[in-house]
């Protein structure tokens, strides 16, 4: 079955800086890939998500990129600010399997 | 209300209680989820319901039962817990099951339950 694993486990970071947060996957049939935030107390909630087809994709401030080769996504926070100080989780699914798998997640601070 | 609510959002029981957790969805969804949040590890996928019907069952205890009497409720029953079931259960819903490629996930606030 998929295994994700995500890296760092904590960041912390200065409010203007960037942040960056790794997966890697090992199932190659994974071919849908998204980013959730939890903030402290609440419920996560979708921030952003590649498909296998694209290598980037950009939202504002949050991009996401993609190695199908080398089987790893990451997420980049630019120009961070204390409100994205939360808990971010990676998840890789496929066709066919109901069972999304999730990374361990990264509790990420943003220092004012 | 709007979204996935889950009732309660705290629950205390000894481990010969029985107890349920409640999910409702108002997100006209056809699929719904149980996922069990720990401490620092990854959300573990209990059972997966697709128009009412089980899809997926990931090797859960029997002292967790659910159950999906229609496409926008879903219950966890609880019986005979350990303390090491002790976490946040998260319901959640979506519009088609993952595995169908309609892949976004509605949570709701989750139910932090404690067995004593």
């Amino acid at each position: 079955g998929e295994n994700v694993e995500q890296h760092p486990s904590t960041l912390s970071v200065q409010e203007g800086d960037s942040a960056v947060i790794k997966c890697t996957y090992s199932d190659s049939a994974s071919n849908y890939f998204p980013w959730y935030k939890q903030e402290l107390g609440k419920r996560p909630q979708l921030i952003i998500d590649i498909r296998s087809n694209v290598g980037e994709k950009k939202d504002q401030r949050i991009a996401v990129t993609l190695n199908k080769t080398a089987k790893h996504f990451s997420l980049h926070i630019t120009e961070t600010q204390p409100e994205d100080s939360a808990v971010y989780f990676c998840a890789a699914s496929s066709y066919n399997n109901n069972d999304m798998r999730f990374g361990a997640g990264t509790r990420l601070t943003v220092k004012p | 209300e709007t979204g996935v609510t889950q009732t309660p959002r705290h629950l205390v029981m000894g481990m010969t209680n029985k107890k349920s957790l409640k999910c409702e969805q108002h997100l006209g969804h056809n699929a719904m989820y149980w996922y069990k949040q720990s401490a620092k590890k990854p959300l573990e996928l209990m059972f997966v319901y697709s128009l009412e019907e089980r899809v997926e069952n990931n090797s859960v205890p029997s002292r967790f039962s659910p159950e999906c009497p229609n496409s926008s409720h879903l219950f966890l029953h609880l019986h005979t817990l350990q303390p090491e079931d002790s976490a946040l259960y998260l319901c959640a819903s979506s519009r088609m099951p993952t595995g169908a490629g309609d892949g976004e996930l509605f949570f709701g606030e989750g139910s932090r339950l404690t067995v004593l």
